[in-house]
């Protein structure tokens, strides 16, 4: 069974711009969550969905946008990029109500 | 808001030494504790759930048991291997499945 992808690996914006990072959850799972994990930290919750609703929101401006597709994948945008944006953005599915969320590989962000 | 705290930060231990690493998270509001070891270049590898006080779980050389009245959890590796090496992730959560993680502590197990 393939596991949580995320595309792309690796990106490099200039602030200001616009970017897309995408994650397809593992089969049957109907939930995907976002974290940003920034270096030295933890990762940091950004947003729940389910069923493509927002179930849950992190404190994140609301450049900080996400949604979910009929077929479980997501989408996390965030425009007006700024420096402090760079980190790695992981994404994360779960079952329906349960609690055990298994993780991609994450997006390397870079905003120069 | 949950704060979850992890000890210590790094640690670098001989092949065959046995570790420990502490999580604290307030236990008000408390559902279930995470463990989870992710290596460089990885996704993040779950190793325990746990949501019972007095939990212990193992796999393998690597266990951990749950305290949620006073709002601890311990991981225990023992005869460390240096693929072991690693930053070992706990999280906390109230019931919802988004996760509050504490910074990690990072393993280097030298041979």
């Amino acid at each position: 069974d393939a596991g949580v992808t995320q595309s792309p690996t690796h990106l490099i914006k200039t602030r200001g711009q616009h970017v897309t990072l995408r994650c397809s959850p593992i089969s049957g799972h109907k939930s995907v969550s976002w974290y940003q994990q920034v270096l030295g930290q933890g990762p940091q919750f950004i947003f729940q969905y389910y069923e493509k609703e927002e179930r849950g929101r992190g404190n994140f401006p609301d450049r900080f946008s996400a949604r979910q597709f009929p077929n479980y994948s997501s989408e996390l945008n965030v425009n007006a990029l700024l420096l402090g944006d760079s980190a790695l953005y992981l994404c994360a599915s779960s079952l329906v109500g349960g609690h055990e969320q298994y993780f991609g590989p994450g997006t390397r962000l870079t905003v120069t | 808001i949950l704060n979850v705290e992890q000890s210590p930060q790094s640690l670098h231990v001989q092949e065959g030494d046995s570790t420990n690493f502490t999580c604290s998270f307030p236990s008000s509001n408390f559902y279930a504790l995470h463990w989870y070891r992710w290596e460089t270049a990885k996704s993040p590898e779950a190793l325990f759930v746990m949501t019972l006080n007095g939990d212990e779980k193992k796999k393998g050389r690597i266990s951990a048991t749950l305290n949620t009245k006073e709002g601890y959890s311990y991981l225990y590796i023992k005869g460390s291997q240096p693929e072991d090496s690693a930053t070992y992730l706990c999280a906390s959560n109230s019931g919802y499945s988004t996760l509050t993680f504490g910074k990690g502590t990072m393993l280097l197990v030298s041979p």
